[in-house]
């Protein structure tokens, strides 16, 4: 199993200002992702981090709104930029070990308020 | 396109049997349920791989159609602990690693 640390739990922000969600993973972890959660919705994937090379976004995010880092196997960042109201979400890390058939292990979500 | 669940809400009392469905438009290599509840970081509950392995909770049994694209998940004899939301994610490829979750299932256990 893993254990993810991700800050911060919740914050309220101002439109048109960015917020930086790190995630600490308690070992190193091949695949790691980051995810977004409209209240009483499903999951929805934002981008694949990849250890030292660009992340790898889905259909409907882009690298200038929503910069991914990953220094290492056990860290990663995300960065929501220029928000607007309609970036209020729970943003959630993930990850996964290497092996064939593991299950996804979640962090405990960033509450973002954009005001 | 996200696989979709049904039913999309139940609610049952202590005891009682539930079955959840989720259906997808592509070819899949595994699906996973996990449940969440509120306020809470989903949690894993089951694997279901192409080719029939299977690993997961004791209690909770899955079915994986390869041909249809469906899985569903068997509760029996629910607790008040099951209540919560039901995803199920799906993977179209081995060693693809990213999921894609359904649309779920809230689920709502009653003594």
């Amino acid at each position: 199993s893993a254990v993810i640390s991700q800050k911060p739990s919740r914050d309220i922000c101002q439109r048109g200002t960015s917020l930086t969600i790190q995630c600490q993973v308690d070992s190193q972890v091949t695949m790691m992702f980051w995810y977004r959660q409209q209240p009483g919705q499903s999951l929805t994937l934002i981008a694949t981090a990849n250890q030292g090379s660009e992340a790898t976004y889905e259909s409907g995010f882009v690298i200038d709104k929503f910069p991914i880092s990953r220094p290492n196997l056990t860290f990663s960042t995300l960065t929501v930029s220029n928000m607007s109201p309609e970036d209020s979400s729970i943003y959630l890390c993930s990850v996964r070990g290497g092996g064939l058939g593991t299950e996804a292990f979640f962090g405990q979500g960033t509450r973002l308020t954009v005001v | 396109q996200q696989p979709v669940q049904s039913p999309q809400a139940v609610i049952l009392r202590e005891g009682e049997d539930a079955v959840i469905n989720c259906s997808s438009s592509k070819a899949l290599y595994s699906v996973h349920w996990y449940r969440q509840k509120h306020g809470e970081a989903p949690v894993f509950l089951m694997i279901l791989l192409k080719g029939g392995e299977q690993k997961g909770h004791e209690k909770i049994s899955a079915s994986f159609n390869e041909k249809k694209q469906q899985s569903s998940l068997y509760l029996t004899a629910s607790q008040l602990s099951y209540s919560g939301t039901y995803f199920c994610g799906t993977e179209e490829q081995a060693w693809a690693g990213k999921l894609t979750f359904g649309t779920g299932t809230r689920l709502t256990i009653i003594p």
